[in-house]
C-alpha cells in the first residue's frame, strides 16, 4: 500500500496567518489527492480533489497543489473556523490510504 | 442531495455481536461503492473496506479481513459493518463514505456518514 506522510503533525498559528501542510507519497501518484478537514466529533469534510480542485463550498482561501508524491494545502488568512485537524488521501491506487493528520491550533 | 445516515451510538460488551448501518439518499445506491472508515480515539483515518451495492462485491482491508462483515441491502438503500465477536479495541468511531472519481472504487470520499462511535467495555 502507498503510504502517507503528512508534516508537521502539529501546527500553531494564528487567525490571519498563511499556513502550509505539506503530504509526501511513498510512491508517484499523479494527481490523484485529496485533503479533508476533520473537526471534533465531525465526519471529515471534502475540501479539495485531484490535488488543486477546490471542493463547492469551500472557501478560496485553501488551496492545493503538487503532483507525484509532494503536495501542499495552503490556508490563507486563518479564520478561527479553520482550525482543525487535516488529513490527506491517495486514490491513485487500491487501496486508498489517509496521511496520519497535522492538527491546526491556536497560537 | 446526496446523504449517508449512520446509526446511533452503541455500547457493547467483549464477545457481544453488532450491526451498524449506513442508509444512503438522494442517489441510485446501486450504481456508487461505499466505504467504511475506522477512526480510534484521538488517532487518524484507517480505510477498513467498501461494498458495490449494485451486485454484492465486497472488498476488505488486509488489517480487518476476516474481523468484520460489510453488506448492502438493495431494498432499503443501506450498507451494514457487523461484527460476530467485538474486543475492546473495535471501539472507535466508524464512518461511511461514498467514493468519487477515481475508478469508481477508488476515489476520493464525498460525502460522508456523521459517524457511529462504537464503545466496548466490560
Amino acid at each position: 500500500a502507498i503510504r502517507m506522510t503528512q508534516s508537521p503533525s502539529s501546527l500553531s498559528a494564528s487567525t490571519g496567518d498563511i499556513v502550509t501542510i505539506t503530504c509526501r507519497a511513498s510512491q508517484g501518484i499523479s494527481s490523484y489527492l485529496a485533503w479533508y478537514q476533520q473537526k471534533p466529533g465531525k465526519a471529515p469534510k471534502l475540501l479539495i480533489f485531484l490535488a488543486s480542485t477546490l471542493q463547492s463550498g469551500v472557501p478560496s482561501r485553501f488551496s492545493g497543489s503538487g503532483s507525484g508524491t509532494d503536495f501542499t494545502l495552503t490556508i490563507s488568512w486563518l479564520q478561527s473556523e479553520d482550525f482543525a485537524t487535516y488529513y490527506c488521501q491517495q486514490y491513485y491506487t487500491y487501496p486508498p490510504t489517509f496521511g496520519q493528520g497535522t492538527k491546526l491550533e491556536i497560537k | 442531495e446526496v446523504q449517508l445516515v449512520q446509526s446511533g451510538a452503541e455500547v457493547k460488551k467483549p464477545g457481544e455481536s453488532l450491526k451498524i448501518s449506513c442508509k444512503a439518499s438522494g442517489y441510485s445506491f446501486t450504481s456508487y461503492w461505499i466505504a467504511w472508515v475506522r477512526q480510534m480515539p484521538g488517532k487518524g483515518l484507517e480505510w477498513m473496506g467498501l461494498i458495490y451495492p449494485g451486485d454484492s462485491d465486497t472488498r476488505y482491508s488486509p488489517s480487518f479481513q476476516g474481523q468484520v462483515t460489510i453488506s448492502a441491502d438493495k431494498s432499503t438503500s443501506t450498507a451494514y459493518l457487523q461484527w460476530s465477536s467485538l474486543k475492546a479495541s473495535d471501539s472507535a468511531t466508524y464512518f461511511c463514505a461514498r467514493p468519487q472519481g477515481g475508478s469508481g472504487m477508488v476515489g476520493w470520499f464525498d460525502p460522508w456518514g456523521q459517524g457511529t462511535l462504537v464503545t466496548v467495555s466490560s
